[in-house]
C-alpha cells in the first residue's frame, strides 16, 4: 500500500494569511486528491491534481483561494488562500488504491484560522 | 441527488458485543460502495468495498457488510467489538463503472466501553 505523508500535522494560523499543505506519497500516482473535512462534516473533494497538468477543481472550489501544484508524480501541494475562520477544518491528500476506485489517505493537516 | 446518509452520529458498544452500523445511499443506479475507518491523527484506511457480486463483503479487522439493493443500505457489522476499533467510520459511494467521484457519509464514531 503506498503511503502518505502531509505537513504540517497541524497549524493555527491568523486571518488573511495564506498556508501551504505538502503531500509526499512513497510510489509514483497519476492523480491525487485534495479533501476537507470540516469539523463534524463528512469529506469534501476539492480537486484533482494531475502532474503536468492544471488541476481540476469541484464545484464550489476555486483555483485562486485553494492553488494546487503537482511538481511531479510524488508529490503535491494546496494552499489555502487568504484565510478566513471558514476554512477551519482538517485537509487531506489521498492517492489511488490498486482495486476499484479504492483511495490511500494520508494522515490530515488541521488547520485553525483564528 | 446523489448522497449517502449514516443516521448515527455516534454509537457506544461494550468490548466483546455485536456492532451494527448504517448506511444508507441515494444513487441513480447501484454505485461503488466502501466503509472506511480513520482513527484519531490518522488517515482514512478502507475496510471493505463492493461493487459485484455477493452481496455479502469481508473486509479487514473481522468486518462486514451486507449491501441490500431493496433497502439501498450498506450497513456495516462486526459480531464482536475490541477496544481498538474505537474510531469513526465513514461509509462512501462512487458512480457506477467507477471513477474517483466519491461520495463520503459525515462519518459515525464508534465508543467502545471496557
Amino acid at each position: 500500500s503506498a503511503v502518505i505523508s502531509q505537513k504540517p500535522s497541524r497549524d493555527i494560523c491568523q486571518r488573511g494569511t495564506s498556508l501551504t499543505i505538502q503531500c509526499q506519497v512513497d510510489s509514483q500516482v497519476t492523480m491525487m486528491f485534495w479533501y476537507r473535512q470540516q469539523p463534524g462534516q463528512s469529506l469534501t473533494l476539492i480537486a484533482t491534481a494531475n502532474q503536468g497538468s492544471e488541476a481540476t477543481y469541484e464545484s464550489g472550489f476555486v483555483i485562486d483561494k485553494f492553488p494546487i501544484s503537482r511538481p511531479n508524480l510524488t508529490f503535491s501541494t494546496l494552499t489555502v488562500s487568504n484565510m478566513s475562520p471558514e476554512d477551519s477544518s482538517i485537509y487531506l491528500c489521498s492517492v489511488p488504491g490498486p482495486g476499484a476506485y479504492e483511495q490511500y489517505f494520508g494522515p490530515g493537516t488541521r488547520l485553525t484560522v483564528t | 441527488a446523489q448522497s449517502v446518509t449514516q443516521p448515527d452520529i455516534h454509537i457506544t458498544v461494550s468490548e466483546g458485543a455485536s456492532l451494527e452500523l448504517r448506511c444508507n445511499y441515494s444513487y441513480g443506479a447501484t454505485p461503488y460502495l466502501f466503509w472506511y475507518v480513520q482513527s484519531p491523527g490518522q488517515g482514512l484506511q478502507l475496510l471493505l468495498k463492493y461493487f459485484s457480486g455477493d452481496t455479502l463483503v469481508q473486509g479487514i479487522k473481522g468486518f462486514e457488510a451486507e449491501f441490500k439493493r431493496s433497502q439501498s443500505s450498506f450497513n456495516l457489522r462486526k459480531p464482536s467489538v475490541h477496544w481498538s476499533d474505537a474510531a469513526e467510520y465513514f461509509c462512501a459511494v462512487g458512480p457506477p463503472g467507477g471513477g474517483f467521484k466519491t461520495i463520503f457519509g459525515a462519518g459515525t464514531r464508534l465508543f467502545v466501553k471496557a
